[in-house]
């Protein structure tokens, strides 16, 4: 089973409103994986973390907060966002972090829309 | 500095036709990996096939093949018998062992299969 799940699949929200975004993994993963994309983008990383510790935090604002309360989960919460930071929004998990061959799977993703 | 180039934006291919998708990538670190992502419109990254730098055999996974040449520094994905379902933006991607955490894509090519 290589199954990511996210929650919700679409979320709209004001620039004034707090939101969070769920992942979820049962793979036994110990890196888990926060990427944004915008349209015709590819992907672009934004955190990672690794044993629940974060690891990479690739200079995101701080209008966005993730958090890992356990090895199964990974949320990102979001406060006073732009417009601009409307995208898809993918989380990803894979085993180990270090590791060259070590294959990242995606869950489906979260549009948001920031109005 | 890793970099991964696709030099196809979009290609149109008729159903059952085989079809070649171009990735050249560029590191100086000798041990990486090189995935293939293929993303449906409704946005889900899926896993295809990967291949690590020191594997003596191109990868295959079902209709998926790698047609790996080191020493171009190519990793061209190749799928056979092409079906309407294949219609989709693919993602080349590279992972070094040096700074595994990021995955680093191309700019992807979107597929177009006609009937």
């Amino acid at each position: 089973d290589t199954e990511v799940t996210q929650t919700p699949k679409h979320l709209v929200m004001g620039m004034t409103n707090k939101k969070s975004l769920k992942c979820e993994q049962h793979m036994g993963h110990r890196a888990m994986y926060w990427y944004k994309q915008k349209a015709k983008k590819p992907p672009e990383l934004m955190f990672v973390y690794s044993y629940e510790k974060l690891s990479i935090n690739e200079s995101v604002p701080s209008r966005f907060s993730p958090e890992c309360p356990n090895s199964s989960l990974l949320n990102l919460h979001l406060h006073a966002l732009q417009p601009e930071d409307s995208a898809l929004y993918l989380c990803a998990s894979s085993q180990r972090l270090a590791v060259s061959t070590d294959t990242q799977y995606f869950g489906p993703g979260t549009r948001l829309t920031v109005l | 500095a890793q970099k991964i180039t696709q030099t196809q934006p979009g290609m149109f291919v008729q159903e059952k036709e085989a079809v070649t998708l171009d990735c050249t990538y560029d590191t100086s670190d000798p041990s990486y990996g090189l995935f293939w992502y293929k993303q449906p419109s409704s946005g889900e990254m899926i896993f295809l096939i990967y291949q690590g730098s020191y594997d003596q055999q191109n990868a295959t996974e079902g209709r998926y093949s790698l047609n790996f040449q080191k020493a171009r520094k190519s990793a061209n994905l190749v799928i056979s018998a092409s079906q309407l379902g294949d219609s989709a933006m693919y993602f080349c991607a590279m992972r070094l062992i040096q700074g595994a955490q990021k995955l680093v894509f191309g700019q992807g090519t979107r597929l177009t299969i006609n009937p």
